[in-house]
């Protein structure tokens, strides 16, 4: 049973645009929300995170919004640059992030010149 | 943030032995957790590893194939043990440092990345 999905594989985003990218939970006990980007061959890096009190925030390029009634979140990176090529995992956990993180397969981002 | 490093950053291992990965953190932190990155899957929980006591295994995860020790606040092992091809994946040892109200943050070390033949 997958709690965090992150429904596409891949996505291609022209340079200079802006890049949005997709995650729906089922848990509704989840109150707190992380982005993490991954390059081949290394661990994932923290990016941004949101709490279930707020339905935004941002953080330079990068911003995160929650709907907490469609379980849904997405990450907004303007403007995309070509260091943006990686795969984004989105990830979720209850308690403040207390409990355990859960973390969705992952989307991989092509920046096209 | 916190610093972590990961020993060794990858090796080729023989069906039937085990493996034991380092992780060294910069600072003393209360939460170290062991992740696994199969190829093509999602970051999957493996264990937490609990200062002076044993780690608490997620489901499907026993201590016999995944011993994991933490002699202190900033060093953790984890053993892969009896490897067979399935366990080729990155391992990560990873930290969770808070963000006052808003929650902790998982973050990771570079990974070890196991390929059993």
């Amino acid at each position: 049973d997958q709690q965090v999905k992150q429904n596409s594989p891949s996505l291609s985003v022209q340079e200079g645009r802006i890049s949005i990218l997709n995650c729906d939970y089922t848990n509704s006990m989840f109150d707190y929300f992380l982005w993490y980007k991954k390059y081949p061959a290394e661990g994932p890096t923290f990016l941004i995170s949101i709490s279930s009190i707020k339905d935004k925030n941002e953080d330079g390029r990068f911003t995160v919004f929650l709907n907490k009634s469609a379980k849904h979140l997405s990450l907004h990176i303007v403007p995309s640059q070509p260091g943006d090529s990686a795969v984004y995992f989105c990830a979720a956990s209850a308690s403040g992030g207390v409990d355990k993180i859960i973390f969705g397969k992952g989307t991989r981002l092509h920046i096209l010149p | 943030s916190a610093v972590i490093s990961q020993k060794p950053s990858r090796d080729i291992c023989q069906r039937g032995t085990s493996l034991t990965i380092q992780c060294q953190v910069d600072s003393q932190v209360t939460m170290m957790f062991w992740y696994r990155q199969q190829p093509g899957q999602s970051l999957t929980l493996i264990a937490t590893a609990n200062q002076g006591s044993e780690a608490t295994y997620e489901s499907g995860f026993v201590i016999d194939k995944f011993p994991i020790s933490r002699p202190n606040l900033t060093f953790s092992t984890l053993t892969v043990s009896n490897m067979s091809p399935e366990d080729s994946s990155i391992y990560l040892c990873s930290v969770a440092k808070g963000q006052g109200v808003l929650g902790n943050t998982i973050y990771f070390g570079e990974g070890s990345w196991l390929t059993v033949v």
